[in-house]
């Protein structure tokens, strides 16, 4: 596609719900990351993949967060029992390649509401 | 690991000033420096960036030098328009991935 597309763009999960947010990144674009942004801050980093290989998860916040890019180009975000505080737009990223990784293009992310 | 600080805002501008949103970093190296921008109802984009000390990036009117000794990076415009409200974003890159500031929110008013 022309750009990164997240879905779903909205999210509210009640408190111990599962919840999976997808990503599709620029065809052909090798590196992808996830960020969480929570109301007025910046986007925090979540984990980054290479392909299928998940080279950083050092940024998911409790073994409830897991991501997965199985073939290498769509990417899903999983959180196990939602918490309140999990609340958040989570913002998925991609980059042509390594060398590239500091320009990333950026989706316009999936708000999350757990009530 | 690497840091940024940035300007707190909102920061509320008439048309045509002067704008600065300050930046400063903490880095071990020399990172590359980006600011990013969220225009409302968009994703996240890049703006400009610089890779080493004395570069000056600039786009859109926008400029940033990237000051080693003062660890600087403060973003410019000599005269704001309308459309140039949007929520700015001071930016390191280091260990394969980029570390954002918390945003200034800049509104133009006409």
């Amino acid at each position: 596609g022309a750009g990164v597309s997240q879905s779903p763009r909205y999210k509210v999960a009640k408190r111990g719900q599962d919840v999976a947010l997808r990503c599709d990144p620029i065809s052909g674009h090798v590196s992808l990351f996830w960020y969480q942004q929570a109301l007025g801050q910046g986007p925090e980093f979540l984990t980054y993949f290479q392909n299928e290989a998940q080279l950083d998860k050092s940024g998911l916040p409790s073994d409830r967060f897991f991501a997965e890019r199985p073939e290498g180009s769509v990417s899903t975000l999983k959180i196990q029992r939602t918490q309140q505080e999990d609340s958040a737009v989570y913002l998925c990223a991609s980059s042509l390649n390594r060398v590239t990784n500091e320009k990333l293009f950026f989706g316009s992310g999936t708000q999350l509401s757990v009530l | 690991g690497n840091s940024v600080t940035q300007m707190e805002g909102p920061v509320t501008l008439s048309e045509e000033a002067f704008l600065t949103i300050n930046c400063t970093y903490t880095a071990t190296g020399y990172p590359s420096l980006f600011w990013y921008v969220q225009y409302p109802g968009e994703g996240l984009q890049l703006l400009l960036k610089a890779t080493k000390a004395d570069d000056k990036g600039s786009n859109k009117g926008f400029e940033a030098t990237y000051r080693k000794e003062t660890t600087s990076f403060h973003l410019e415009k000599g005269s704001v328009q309308v459309s140039d409200s949007a929520v700015y974003f001071c930016v390191i890159f280091g260990n394969e991935k980029l570390t954002f500031g918390t945003g200034t929110r800049l509104t133009i008013i006409p």
